[in-house]
């Protein structure tokens, strides 16, 4: 059984503050690590692909790395906004079958 | 269409009863998934078709659940014997190559 963990499983954060937060994957046979944002009510957005070892991508003021060898990505999100409040999950992808494993996600909501 | 559509968006049915939920791919994803989301809970993956192979079940809770895809574009999943404890939003996804598109889902409620 493949363990995805996303840590931590809500945050609460400040208008204004930067926060990050993890996921962590197992780092045998990685293909790719895709990132997604769930606001309520919504359906889940693609935010990033990450493939390489050292990836970093960047979208306005959200951000991620990648590292392939330890198992672990860090998403970034620079002077939070009441509109970034949303579930962020995390789902590598651990061959090439494109069957996304899902990490549990990190409940973000940002405090006017 | 542009994006992936599941009909119905909500659906309020009697413990008991069968239900059928739709979901229609962006044409030429070869792959489709679906998914529900219990209050509070992550994704739950409940079955996977990757083009004419034979699909990944794996995560269907319960024989009261089944899905077809027909024809390689639309899907069904349908509920038999509704119980409280299927109440979810049922999502849909579909893929070409890795990333997914999420329909807007099915809200179901068992009263």
């Amino acid at each position: 059984i493949l363990n995805v963990e996303q840590s931590p499983q809500s945050l609460h954060v400040q208008e204004g503050d930067s926060t990050n937060f993890t996921c962590s994957f197992p780092s045998s046979n990685f293909y790719a690590l895709h990132w997604y944002r769930w606001e309520t009510a919504k359906s889940p957005e693609a935010l990033f692909v990450m493939t390489l070892n050292g990836d970093e991508k960047k979208k306005g003021r959200i951000s991620a790395t990648l590292n392939t060898k330890e198992g672990y990505s860090y998403l970034y999100i620079k002077g939070s906004q009441p509109e970034d409040s949303a579930t962020y999950l995390c789902a590598p992808l651990m061959d090439s079958n494109y069957q996304l494993i899902w990490g549990a996600g990190t409940k973000l909501i940002i405090k006017p | 269409g542009a994006g992936v559509s599941q009909s119905p968006s909500n659906k309020v049915t009697e413990k008991g009863k069968d239900v059928e939920l739709r979901c229609d791919p962006i044409s030429g994803h070869t792959a489709l998934y679906w998914y529900r989301q219990s209050l509070g809970q992550g994704l739950e993956f409940l079955i996977y078709f990757q083009g004419n192979s034979a699909p990944d079940k794996s995560g269907l809770p319960s024989d009261r659940f089944s899905a077809e895809r027909t024809g390689g574009s639309v899907s069904t999943l349908t509920i038999q014997r509704t119980q409280q404890e299927d109440s979810a939003v049922y999502l849909c996804a579909s893929s070409l190559e890795g990333g997914y598109t999420f329909g807007s889902g099915t809200r179901l409620t068992v009263v």
